[in-house]
C-alpha cells in the first residue's frame, strides 16, 4: 500500500512565523501536491511537483513556496504565517506514467495560526 | 481556469434510500476522477472515468461521464451507514486535478 506520511496531524503557531510542512511518499511517485481544505471549497491545489527540484504553481500559491530536495520529499513552507492560512493542509503523490494516475493522500495537517 | 462544481452541497438520506450527487465542469475534460473522504479521514481515490458516455459500478455505487465530458454523477442505490461521508469528482487537465467543493452525506438510520 502507498504511504503518504505528514510530519504532523496538528499544529499552532504564531502570525508572522515561518512554518514548514513536511510530506514523505515511499512508493517513488514522481508527482507530489500540497492542497488546502476549507469547508465549502473542497480541496484547492497551492502547489505541485513532478520531478525533484521542479515545481508549479497551483490554483492559490500566494503565501507558500514548496522545496524538493529529494524525490520522496515535498515540503510547503509558508513565509510569514497569517491567520487567513488557518486551514486543513494535505499533501497527494501520483505516479506520472501515460493516463492519469489516482492521487494517494495523507492524513493532512491541521494547521491554527494565532 | 478550470472549474468544477458539484450539487449538492449537503445530502440528507434515509438509509436504504438513493441518491445522486453532481459533477459539472466549465471546460471540458480529459477524465474525472472520484474521491470519498469519511469523517476525519483522507480522501481516497474510488474510480476514475475516461471514455465519453462511460458508466462504471462499484456494487451499490454508479458512476457515469457525460457524452461531452463536462459532467459526470454518482448514484448510490439502498445507502447504508458506511457511505456517510464526502464525495469529490475531480476533473484532469495535465497534471493537475481540479476538485468540487463536495458533497458531504449523512444517513438516518
Amino acid at each position: 500500500d502507498v504511504k503518504v506520511t505528514q510530519s504532523s496531524r496538528y499544529l499552532v503557531k504564531r502570525t508572522g512565523e515561518k512554518v514548514f510542512l513536511e510530506c514523505v511518499q515511499d512508493m517513488d511517485h514522481e508527482n507530489m501536491f500540497w492542497y488546502r481544505q476549507d469547508p465549502g471549497l473542497g480541496l484547492r491545489l497551492i502547489y505541485f511537483s513532478y520531478d525533484v527540484k521542479m515545481k508549479e504553481k497551483g490554483d492559490i500559491p500566494e503565501g507558500y513556496s514548496v522545496s524538493r530536495e529529494k524525490k520522496e520529499r515535498f515540503s510547503l513552507i509558508l513565509e510569514s504565517a497569517s491567520t487567513n492560512q488557518t486551514s486543513m493542509y494535505l499533501c497527494a503523490s501520483s505516479f506520472q506514467g501515460t493516463g492519469n494516475q489516482p492521487q494517494h493522500f495523507g492524513d493532512g495537517t491541521r494547521l491554527s495560526i494565532l | 481556469g478550470q472549474q468544477v462544481m458539484q450539487i449538492p452541497q449537503y445530502q440528507h438520506v434515509q438509509e436504504g434510500e438513493d441518491f445522486t450527487t453532481y459533477c459539472n465542469s466549465s471546460t471540458t475534460l480529459s477524465n474525472i476522477q472520484w474521491y470519498k473522504q469519511r469523517p476525519g479521514g483522507h480522501p481516497v481515490f474510488l474510480i476514475q472515468l475516461v471514455k465519453s458516455g462511460e458508466v462504471k459500478k462499484q456494487k451499490r455505487l454508479t458512476f457515469q461521464f457525460g457524452e461531452a465530458k463536462k459532467n459526470s454523477s454518482l448514484h448510490i442505490t439502498a445507502t447504508q451507514t458506511t457511505d456517510v461521508g464526502t464525495y469529490f469528482c475531480a476533473g484532469r487537465n495535465d497534471y493537475k486535478l481540479s476538485f468540487g467543493a463536495g458533497t458531504t452525506v449523512t444517513v438516518r438510520a
